[in-house]
């Protein structure tokens, strides 16, 4: 079964601190793997989305890594800030047959930064 | 402003009880879905809808149902077939219902039995 498998579940950092979430997927072949915030309470935003071919992306303090050849994709938050205390989800959309355009979800991790 | 707007924020049902979630999107877009999550659990789709006049049954549709009379409005009701409905809906679009196409979600509606 295609799953997305994030960690740590929850994480606390102090502010300013730098911070590595990560996700491991076994969906394939795939379209695309993104990252999202979702604040409390809130509906997800975009981060960043990349393709099978792309290695690192960047959003402002936001880096995504993917190794496609492990199935791992990391999300690095650098002098991280109170409003940074979110829910981070890892969404992959497969590319096989009937499930193009699907999202499979991630349970997300819950980051707490602290002052 | 363009986005997707989903009311009420909050929503009180009583047993056996429908209720209707709103979920009304200006950015023209074709795809629209609609997206449970529960606490400790990735988001799992319900229903989803490709163009006017069609809806397709997600992973969890059992309990729910949608319609999609115009391109804009994706209407979800949690019937009282659905038994244990106490959950976050998330509405969401994109341009088109292909895997590179960035989804846009609305804010949610919190539903809760009482």
């Amino acid at each position: 079964k295609n799953q997305v498998e994030q960690s740590p579940q929850s994480l606390i950092i102090l502010e300013g601190k730098n911070c590595t979430l990560q996700c491991n997927y076994t969906v394939s072949p795939f379209s695309n793997l993104r990252w999202y915030k979702q604040d409390t309470g809130r509906g997800p935003v975009s981060l960043t989305i990349m393709t099978f071919s792309e290695n690192t992306k960047s959003n402002g303090r936001y880096t995504a890594t993917l190794d496609a050849d492990t199935k791992q994709s990391s999300l690095h938050i650098t002098a991280s800030q109170l409003s940074d205390s979110a829910s981070y989800i890892c969404v992959v959309s497969p590319n096989y047959g009937g499930s193009q355009g699907n999202l499979i979800f991630g349970k997300g991790t819950k980051l707490s930064v602290k002052p | 402003d363009g986005g997707i707007t989903q009311s009420p924020k909050y929503l009180f049902r009583k047993e056996g009880q429908n209720v209707t979630l709103s979920c009304e999107q200006n950015l023209n877009h074709d795809a629209m879905y609609w997206y449970r999550q529960d606490p400790g659990q990735g988001l799992r789709l319900i229903y989803y809808s490709q163009i006017v006049n069609d809806f397709q049954k997600g992973d969890i549709a059992e309990g729910y149902s949608v319609s999609r009379e115009k391109k804009e409005s994706f209407p979800l009701t949690v019937t009282s077939a659905q038994k244990n409905p106490t959950a976050f809906y998330l509405c969401a679009s994109q341009r088109r219902r292909e895997p590179n196409t960035e989804a846009f979600f609305g804010q949610g509606t919190r539903l809760t039995v009482v």
